[in-house]
């Protein structure tokens, strides 16, 4: 695709169900990332995905965050049981290689619980 | 532990210049990026450094120094356009991590 795609824009949810987020990479990225970014605040690294090896998980939150990605391409980042200060916005980018890759984003998705 | 620290916010006139610090201590380093920020938009690529020295691109300029774990950003001529918050990013082995950004108001 001619960017990063990321759905669903917007996803309000009630408190203690889960969600799932999906982000298209752009074609032929090897290099994957998940951040969360807080009103206001930087970007807090999530997850990274590189071509077909173990993610680094070292940024997640809590066990009840979890991220998969399907062929080396789409990724889906579930958050299980949802709370109120998991309400952010939630971004994925995508680069060529590790180290100098410029990592291009999405629009990400704004996740509001209520 | 990894710390990337700049100034939360400044204030700047239309056609000024701006300087923005980052410095950091980080356990790797394999460079470091500028990203430009608009409310309510992605971050979208400004520059990298991976080499002590001064990258020019038009009316951006970034500079780094390893031993200092010192970067800034210079904005020349600013413009209303300009007003948007601005994230120091390492990559270090694995992962990208991010200061907390700087929001810049340029003011005509």
């Amino acid at each position: 695709g001619a960017g990063v795609s990321q759905s669903p824009s917007n996803k309000v949810t009630e408190k203690g169900k889960d969600v799932e987020l999906r982000c298209d990479p752009i074609s032929g990225h090897t290099a994957l990332y998940w951040y969360r970014q807080s009103l206001g605040q930087g970007l807090e690294f999530l997850i990274y995905f590189q071509g077909n090896s173990a993610p680094d998980k070292s940024g997640l939150p809590s066990d009840r965050f979890s991220a998969e990605r399907t062929g080396g391409s789409v990724s889906t980042l579930t958050i299980q049981r949802t709370q109120q200060e998991d309400s952010a916005v939630y971004l994925c980018a995508s680069s060529t290689r590790t180290g100098q890759g410029i990592q291009y984003f999405g629009a990400g998705t704004r996740l509001s619980v209520l | 532990g990894q710390n990337i620290d700049q100034p939360t916010e400044m204030t700047a006139t239309e056609g000024a210049i701006v300087q923005i610090n980052c410095t950091y201590q980080t356990s790797g380093f394999n460079g470091l990026f500028w990203y430009q920020q608009h409310a309510g938009e992605a971050p979208t690529f400004l520059s990298y450094n991976v080499l002590d020295g001064l990258e020019e691109k038009g009316r951006f300029s970034s500079f780094l120094s390893r031993s200092k774990g010192y970067s800034y950003l210079l904005l020349k001529e600013l413009q209303m356009k300009d007003s948007a918050s601005y994230l120091c990013a390492v990559h270090n082995n694995n992962d990208m991590r991010f200061g907390a950004g700087t929001r810049l108001t340029v003011k005509p």
